[in-house]
């Protein structure tokens, strides 16, 4: 059981727009920055997303994050099959650790 | 370019040890937090383990906490982790990160990860 909560799947069309939600609380999201991971089959994760909203570079305006609260959503608009991977929200805890959501798999129809 | 490679994984029966090593390129690597994260097989992210630049702080998951051990060789601008009393449930690819900031929280630079297997 992950501390953080992660859909475990979502799914939407080619070009659409799709969010994927991270829920977790006071200890955790409620107070500190949280980021966003791609991970496609095989290899390993990509940060997409960092203290909240900010894009590494090379990582296309395609992908935003957001957060309130003790919750956070990762948005994906313009889908393309590439698009197709395993998505995971981290942030730090209080006890000292980092802590992950259990992903979410992003299929594109 | 920046680049993280890890070595060190393999097959190891329970209860035994094994030493990780994470060599990294392309950045100062004593001006940056490292991480250990491990991925089970057909799993989630577990976070493992997190040094400071300077390797003065360190921080544990309860799931290793007093039978592992992160360090670093600045000199050597390699990471490692000392894995001991290995169980069955620490089977996993093993991936070494770097810190984006100066709180653990995001991992911008990914190694290619190193798979450990214990089993008898």
């Amino acid at each position: 059981q992950s501390v953080l909560t992660q859909p475990p799947s979502v799914s939407a069309a080619p070009g659409q727009k799709v969010t994927i939600s991270c829920s977790g609380s006071s200890s955790n999201i409620g107070n500190n920055y949280v980021s966003w991971y791609q991970q496609l089959p095989g290899t390993a994760p990509k940060l997409l997303i960092y203290e909240n909203n900010k894009r590494p570079s090379g990582i296309p305006d395609r992908f935003s994050g957001s957060k309130s609260g003790t919750s956070a959503t990762l948005g994906i608009t313009g889908l393309q099959t590439g698009d197709e991977a395993d998505y995971y929200c981290g942030t730090w805890d209080s006890s000292l650790s980092v802590v992950f959501g259990g992903g979410t798999k992003l299929t594109v129809l | 370019e920046v680049q993280l490679v890890e070595s060190g994984g393999g097959l190891v029966q329970p209860g035994g040890s094994l030493r990780l090593s994470c060599a990294a390129s392309g950045f100062t690597f004593s001006s940056y937090a490292m991480s250990w994260v491990r991925q089970a097989p057909g799993k989630g992210l577990e976070w493992v383990s997190a040094i400071s630049g300077s390797g003065g702080s360190t921080y544990y998951a309860d799931s290793v906490k007093g039978r592992f051990t992160i360090s670093r060789d600045n000199s050597k601008n390699t990471l490692y982790l000392q894995m001991n009393s290995l169980r069955a449930e620490d089977t996993a690819v093993y991936y070494c990160a770097k810190v984006v900031g100066e709180i653990p929280d995001a991992f911008d630079i990914w190694g290619q990860g190193t798979m450990v297997t214990v089993s008898s």
